[in-house]
């Protein structure tokens, strides 16, 4: 069965600082993989996305993030965090052919200013 | 196009009572999903429509569970005789077809059941 792990429940970063989010994942072959951020009290805004091809994908707002097969990692990172930033960020799998995805349980981002 | 939208943004209820949400997808997507998303976890799949077709449906949609999207474009869920363990935040995503186009996610219903 599919599965989404995130293994960091919060993370603080000052300002500034670089910033890496860790997401695992378990499927059979190649699925596709999705970062999202949720803002307190609002839905989830698509940051990027790999379907295929080029292992180093590039987002909105300086995000990219890195498909490892080897790992079955697909981790989030940002060179410089912004205080607007701050917001809980949830790593998702969906299974070719089908059209659900299977969401991790989130890491929260804090931000010092 | 303003995106997904869902109604009412919050719902408070007695348990027993019955509440329905609405969700108006992005205009030309014919793909259309909810999810649940309770404190502290990710969104977890309950069902998706492709136009008015009800394609698929979780085993955590229960018989008190139900969902519609009668001409293809918006799209009803009803939860009869809510209980406590109901209390979530109810989310919409929309997409057009194809294997590989993105959900996008309506801004959520909260329920609180009291």
């Amino acid at each position: 069965a599919q599965s989404v792990t995130q293994p960091d429940i919060h993370i603080t970063v000052s300002e500034g600082a670089s910033l890496e989010l860790r997401c695992n994942y378990s499927y059979g072959a190649t699925p596709y993989l999705f970062w999202y951020v949720q803002s307190p009290g609002q839905g989830l805004q698509l940051l990027l996305k790999y379907f295929s091809g080029d292992t180093l994908v590039q987002g909105i707002k300086g995000f990219e993030a890195e498909f490892k097969r080897s790992q079955s990692s697909f981790n989030l990172r940002k060179p410089s965090v912004h205080w607007s930033d701050a917001a809980e960020y949830f790593c998702a799998v969906g299974a070719q052919g089908t059209y659900k995805y299977i969401f991790g349980t989130g890491t929260r981002l804090k931000v010092l200013a | 196009d303003t995106g997904v939208s869902q109604n009412p943004r919050h719902k408070i209820t007695k348990r027993g009572q019955n509440v329905t949400f609405r969700c108006d997808p992005i205009s030309e997507h014919n793909r259309l999903y909810w999810y649940r998303q309770t404190l502290g976890q990710g969104p977890e799949f309950l069902t998706y429509f492709q136009n008015e077709a009800q394609l698929e449906k979780s085993r955590l949609l229960s018989d008190r569970f139900s969902a519609e999207r009668p001409k293809g474009s918006f799209s009803t869920l009803e939860i009869q005789r809510t209980e406590q363990g109901d209390s979530a935040m109810y989310l919409c995503a929309s997409s057009l077809a194809g294997g590989r186009a993105e959900q996008y996610f309506g801004p959520g219903t909260r329920l609180t059941v009291t």
